[in-house]
């Protein structure tokens, strides 16, 4: 079964700690796997995907196909980085060509105490 | 761009009423969707289209209708509200691999 597990409903780190939010995946195909975030009273929003590789605000995160899990980290997180964070999967649509639909875990809510 | 656009962004129903939730979006993506949002639920597909008159079902259909008559527009149908709709409704559009979503509406069914 295709599945996103966020074990974390809730991170609460201090200022300048390091954080790393959690998310595992279960697809016996080749995944496609994001982090959105969603910043208090705005709308949700792509931070990474695994695929470019990139870093966005200080965050990385690896996909790692043996231990199926794309977690999302940064070494030093700042107050601004308070926001609920979705990690999700994208799989293939059986009717839409390479169209991908996504698949979201429950989310982690990070808090970043001052 | 104005991007995805969303109306009403709240609105109160009582039990049996119906009501259309608007999304637009102005940037001709072909993929557009709805999602409803509920505390410790994520986010649960309820629609989806790959374009102009085609339309799929989510994970959560029931009690939703959904058409697509323009590229531009997905309106999202309650015929006949009920409590457990209450939640928060985000449409999205997807261009290659990214979604981007519309600023949501809050509906409460009374």
């Amino acid at each position: 079964a295709q599945r996103v597990t966020q074990p974390e409903k809730l991170l609460s780190v201090f200022k300048g700690a390091p954080v790393e939010l959690k998310c595992n995946y279960s697809y016996s195909g080749s995944p496609e796997l994001f982090w959105y975030v969603q910043y208090s009273r705005q709308r949700l929003q792509l931070l990474l995907r695994h695929i470019s590789r990139e870093s966005i605000k200080g965050f990385t995160a690896d996909l790692n196909k043996g231990e199926t899990s794309f977690h999302l980290k940064k070494p030093f997180a700042q107050e601004e980085d308070s926001a609920m964070y979705y990690c999700a999967l994208g799989t293939p649509f059986s009717n839409a060509g390479n169209n991908r639909k996504l698949i979201w875990g429950l989310g982690t809510s990070l808090a970043v105490n001052p | 761009n104005a991007g995805v656009t969303q109306t009403p962004k709240f609105q109160v129903l009582k039990t049996g009423q119906s009501m259309t939730l608007q999304c637009a979006q102005d940037m001709n993506h072909e993929y557009m969707s709805w999602y409803r949002q509920d505390p410790g639920m994520g986010l649960r597909l309820i629609h989806y289209s790959v374009g102009a008159g085609i339309t799929d079902q989510g994970e959560v259909p029931n009690g939703y209708n959904v058409s697509r008559s323009t590229t531009e527009d997905f309106p999202l149908r309650l015929l006949s509200a009920a409590p457990s709709q209450t939640s928060v409704y985000f449409c999205a559009s997807r261009y290659t691999d990214t979604q981007y979503f519309g600023p949501g509406t809050r509906l409460t069914v009374l």
